[in-house]
Protein backbone atom coordinates (compact mmCIF):
# COMPACT_ATOMS: atom_id res chain seq x y z
CA UNK A 1 0.00 0.00 0.00
CA UNK A 2 1.86 3.27 -0.96
CA UNK A 3 1.66 5.64 1.84
CA UNK A 4 2.81 9.00 1.72
CA UNK A 5 3.88 10.77 5.65
CA UNK A 6 4.69 15.12 5.57
CA UNK A 7 6.19 16.61 8.43
CA UNK A 8 7.66 19.57 9.73
CA UNK A 9 5.27 22.04 9.46
CA UNK A 10 4.10 24.67 12.00
CA UNK A 11 4.45 28.30 12.53
CA UNK A 12 7.13 30.86 11.41
CA UNK A 13 7.49 34.56 10.86
CA UNK A 14 7.93 35.98 7.91
CA UNK A 15 11.61 35.63 6.74
CA UNK A 16 12.15 32.97 8.07
CA UNK A 17 12.87 29.12 7.06
CA UNK A 18 10.88 25.85 7.32
CA UNK A 19 12.04 22.18 6.23
CA UNK A 20 9.58 19.55 5.19
CA UNK A 21 9.95 16.10 4.63
CA UNK A 22 7.56 13.19 3.00
CA UNK A 23 8.36 9.91 4.23
CA UNK A 24 7.38 7.15 1.25
CA UNK A 25 6.69 3.65 1.44
CA UNK A 26 4.73 0.92 -0.76
CA UNK A 27 6.56 1.62 -4.33
CA UNK A 28 9.79 1.92 -5.78
CA UNK A 29 10.72 5.46 -4.41
CA UNK A 30 13.46 6.00 -7.34
CA UNK A 31 11.49 5.79 -10.26
CA UNK A 32 9.28 8.31 -9.75
CA UNK A 33 8.55 11.76 -9.96
CA UNK A 34 7.43 13.77 -6.87
CA UNK A 35 6.04 16.55 -6.14
CA UNK A 36 4.79 19.06 -3.75
CA UNK A 37 1.39 21.09 -3.95
CA UNK A 38 -0.39 23.71 -1.72
CA UNK A 39 -3.48 24.74 -0.50
CA UNK A 40 -4.18 28.29 0.86
CA UNK A 41 -6.64 28.94 3.27
CA UNK A 42 -9.98 29.71 1.42
CA UNK A 43 -7.93 29.14 -2.01
CA UNK A 44 -7.94 26.42 -4.42
CA UNK A 45 -4.96 23.96 -5.18
CA UNK A 46 -1.52 25.25 -6.34
CA UNK A 47 1.10 23.15 -7.71
CA UNK A 48 5.04 24.56 -5.89
CA UNK A 49 7.74 21.86 -7.00
CA UNK A 50 8.31 18.97 -8.86
CA UNK A 51 11.67 16.66 -8.74
CA UNK A 52 12.47 13.34 -11.24
CA UNK A 53 12.66 9.71 -9.73
CA UNK A 54 16.89 10.15 -9.71
CA UNK A 55 16.46 13.61 -8.34
CA UNK A 56 18.81 15.20 -11.30
CA UNK A 57 15.72 17.40 -12.77
CA UNK A 58 13.73 20.05 -10.69
CA UNK A 59 11.16 22.35 -11.53
CA UNK A 60 9.10 24.88 -9.66
CA UNK A 61 6.67 27.50 -9.73
CA UNK A 62 7.07 31.11 -10.30
CA UNK A 63 5.75 31.95 -6.90
CA UNK A 64 8.78 30.40 -5.02
CA UNK A 65 11.54 30.22 -7.70
CA UNK A 66 14.60 30.92 -5.65
CA UNK A 67 13.23 30.84 -1.78
CA UNK A 68 12.30 26.92 -2.21
CA UNK A 69 14.24 24.11 -2.61
CA UNK A 70 13.27 20.59 -3.29
CA UNK A 71 15.52 17.60 -2.95
CA UNK A 72 14.80 13.80 -2.40
CA UNK A 73 16.57 11.14 -0.72
CA UNK A 74 16.32 7.42 -2.90
CA UNK A 75 17.85 6.10 0.00
CA UNK A 76 15.83 6.93 2.42
CA UNK A 77 12.68 7.03 0.47
CA UNK A 78 12.27 11.01 1.49
CA UNK A 79 11.16 13.58 0.14
CA UNK A 80 11.86 17.13 1.23
CA UNK A 81 11.10 21.00 0.43
CA UNK A 82 13.75 23.33 2.02
CA UNK A 83 11.39 26.33 2.13
CA UNK A 84 13.78 30.15 2.90
CA UNK A 85 12.36 33.68 2.77
CA UNK A 86 8.32 32.90 3.74
CA UNK A 87 5.99 35.41 3.24
CA UNK A 88 2.65 35.64 4.67
CA UNK A 89 1.40 34.12 1.30
CA UNK A 90 2.93 30.87 1.73
CA UNK A 91 0.30 30.08 4.20
CA UNK A 92 -0.78 26.64 3.55
CA UNK A 93 -1.35 23.36 3.60
CA UNK A 94 1.91 21.21 2.10
CA UNK A 95 1.11 17.87 0.11
CA UNK A 96 3.66 16.35 -1.81
CA UNK A 97 1.90 13.71 -4.40
CA UNK A 98 3.14 11.06 -6.45
CA UNK A 99 3.33 11.54 -9.89
CA UNK A 100 1.58 8.34 -11.86
CA UNK A 101 3.21 6.43 -14.68
CA UNK A 102 4.07 7.48 -17.94
CA UNK A 103 0.90 9.94 -17.59
CA UNK A 104 1.65 13.87 -15.37
CA UNK A 105 -0.62 12.99 -13.11
CA UNK A 106 -0.91 12.53 -9.04
CA UNK A 107 -2.06 9.29 -8.14
CA UNK A 108 -1.12 9.16 -4.44
CA UNK A 109 -1.46 12.17 -2.00
CA UNK A 110 -0.16 12.62 1.39
CA UNK A 111 -2.01 14.04 4.35
CA UNK A 112 -0.77 16.96 4.38
CA UNK A 113 1.12 19.43 6.57
CA UNK A 114 0.08 22.77 7.57
CA UNK A 115 2.69 26.11 7.28
CA UNK A 116 1.78 28.93 8.84
CA UNK A 117 3.65 32.10 7.99
CA UNK A 118 2.73 35.00 10.61
CA UNK A 119 4.26 37.51 12.87
CA UNK B 1 1.64 30.01 -19.71
CA UNK B 2 -1.54 28.04 -20.02
CA UNK B 3 -4.54 29.05 -18.13
CA UNK B 4 -7.18 26.98 -16.85
CA UNK B 5 -10.76 28.06 -16.29
CA UNK B 6 -13.20 26.26 -14.58
CA UNK B 7 -16.90 26.62 -15.09
CA UNK B 8 -19.07 26.97 -12.92
CA UNK B 9 -17.38 28.22 -9.50
CA UNK B 10 -20.17 26.62 -7.25
CA UNK B 11 -22.83 24.34 -8.50
CA UNK B 12 -26.34 23.33 -6.52
CA UNK B 13 -27.82 20.33 -7.38
CA UNK B 14 -29.86 17.28 -5.60
CA UNK B 15 -28.60 13.59 -5.24
CA UNK B 16 -29.37 11.31 -8.00
CA UNK B 17 -28.92 14.74 -10.47
CA UNK B 18 -26.20 14.75 -13.18
CA UNK B 19 -23.48 17.11 -12.76
CA UNK B 20 -21.41 18.52 -15.44
CA UNK B 21 -18.49 20.68 -14.83
CA UNK B 22 -16.38 22.14 -17.39
CA UNK B 23 -12.46 22.69 -17.47
CA UNK B 24 -11.18 25.51 -20.24
CA UNK B 25 -7.51 26.12 -21.63
CA UNK B 26 -6.50 29.48 -22.46
CA UNK B 27 -5.11 27.62 -25.45
CA UNK B 28 -4.98 24.00 -26.94
CA UNK B 29 -3.45 21.31 -25.11
CA UNK B 30 -2.69 17.58 -25.30
CA UNK B 31 -6.14 15.38 -23.97
CA UNK B 32 -3.06 13.06 -22.33
CA UNK B 33 -1.93 15.82 -20.21
CA UNK B 34 -5.45 16.63 -18.35
CA UNK B 35 -6.89 15.07 -14.95
CA UNK B 36 -9.23 15.92 -12.82
CA UNK B 37 -9.29 15.56 -9.10
CA UNK B 38 -12.10 15.62 -6.05
CA UNK B 39 -10.98 17.02 -2.31
CA UNK B 40 -13.22 16.88 0.34
CA UNK B 41 -12.98 19.22 3.78
CA UNK B 42 -9.97 17.84 5.51
CA UNK B 43 -8.85 15.39 2.97
CA UNK B 44 -6.09 14.91 0.32
CA UNK B 45 -7.23 15.59 -3.58
CA UNK B 46 -8.06 12.44 -4.85
CA UNK B 47 -7.12 11.43 -8.23
CA UNK B 48 -10.52 10.90 -10.54
CA UNK B 49 -9.53 10.83 -14.40
CA UNK B 50 -6.52 11.16 -16.28
CA UNK B 51 -5.43 11.61 -19.57
CA UNK B 52 -9.00 13.24 -19.95
CA UNK B 53 -10.93 10.38 -19.86
CA UNK B 54 -9.38 7.52 -18.36
CA UNK B 55 -10.71 6.74 -14.74
CA UNK B 56 -8.38 5.69 -12.27
CA UNK B 57 -8.62 2.98 -10.36
CA UNK B 58 -10.86 2.38 -7.51
CA UNK B 59 -12.91 5.27 -9.28
CA UNK B 60 -16.75 4.50 -9.95
CA UNK B 61 -18.35 4.59 -13.11
CA UNK B 62 -20.69 7.56 -12.96
CA UNK B 63 -17.42 9.46 -13.21
CA UNK B 64 -16.40 10.05 -16.89
CA UNK B 65 -14.58 12.21 -18.47
CA UNK B 66 -14.52 13.46 -22.00
CA UNK B 67 -13.35 16.45 -24.15
CA UNK B 68 -10.16 17.84 -26.25
CA UNK B 69 -8.18 20.39 -27.43
CA UNK B 70 -9.33 23.61 -25.03
CA UNK B 71 -12.62 21.96 -23.64
CA UNK B 72 -13.04 19.44 -21.37
CA UNK B 73 -15.80 18.06 -19.12
CA UNK B 74 -16.52 16.29 -15.84
CA UNK B 75 -19.38 14.08 -16.04
CA UNK B 76 -21.10 12.87 -12.93
CA UNK B 77 -23.88 10.67 -13.79
CA UNK B 78 -26.08 10.21 -10.37
CA UNK B 79 -24.62 12.10 -7.94
CA UNK B 80 -24.29 10.27 -4.59
CA UNK B 81 -24.08 11.92 -1.21
CA UNK B 82 -20.44 11.14 -1.00
CA UNK B 83 -19.92 13.11 -4.38
CA UNK B 84 -20.26 16.36 -3.25
CA UNK B 85 -16.47 18.37 -2.71
CA UNK B 86 -14.61 20.31 -4.48
CA UNK B 87 -13.17 19.24 -8.41
CA UNK B 88 -10.22 20.71 -10.10
CA UNK B 89 -9.03 19.98 -13.27
CA UNK B 90 -5.46 20.01 -13.83
CA UNK B 91 -2.60 20.28 -16.76
CA UNK B 92 0.82 19.53 -17.28
CA UNK B 93 2.68 22.12 -19.58
CA UNK B 94 6.06 21.68 -21.23
CA UNK B 95 6.94 25.54 -21.72
CA UNK B 96 7.60 26.10 -19.27
CA UNK B 97 7.59 22.80 -17.51
CA UNK B 98 5.29 22.73 -14.26
CA UNK B 99 1.67 21.83 -13.54
CA UNK B 100 -1.26 24.24 -13.69
CA UNK B 101 -4.42 23.31 -11.12
CA UNK B 102 -7.84 25.10 -12.42
CA UNK B 103 -9.61 27.69 -9.52
CA UNK B 104 -12.11 24.70 -9.32
CA UNK B 105 -15.51 23.99 -8.88
CA UNK B 106 -17.45 23.74 -5.55
CA UNK B 107 -20.59 20.81 -5.86
CA UNK B 108 -23.00 21.58 -3.05
CA UNK B 109 -26.56 19.96 -2.15
CA UNK B 110 -29.23 22.11 -3.18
Amino acid sequence: EVQLLESGGGLVQPGGSLRLSCAASGFTFSSYAMSWVRRAPGKGLEWVSGISGPGGFTIYADSVKGRFTISRDNSKNTLSLQMNSLRVEDTAVYYCAKRGGDYPYFDYWGQGTLVTVSS
Amino acid sequence: EIVLTQSPGTLSLSPGERATLSCRASQSVSSSYLAWYQQKPGQAPRLLIYGASSRATGIPDRFSGSGSGTDFTLTISRLEPEDFAVYYCQLFGSSPPGYTFGQGTKLEIK
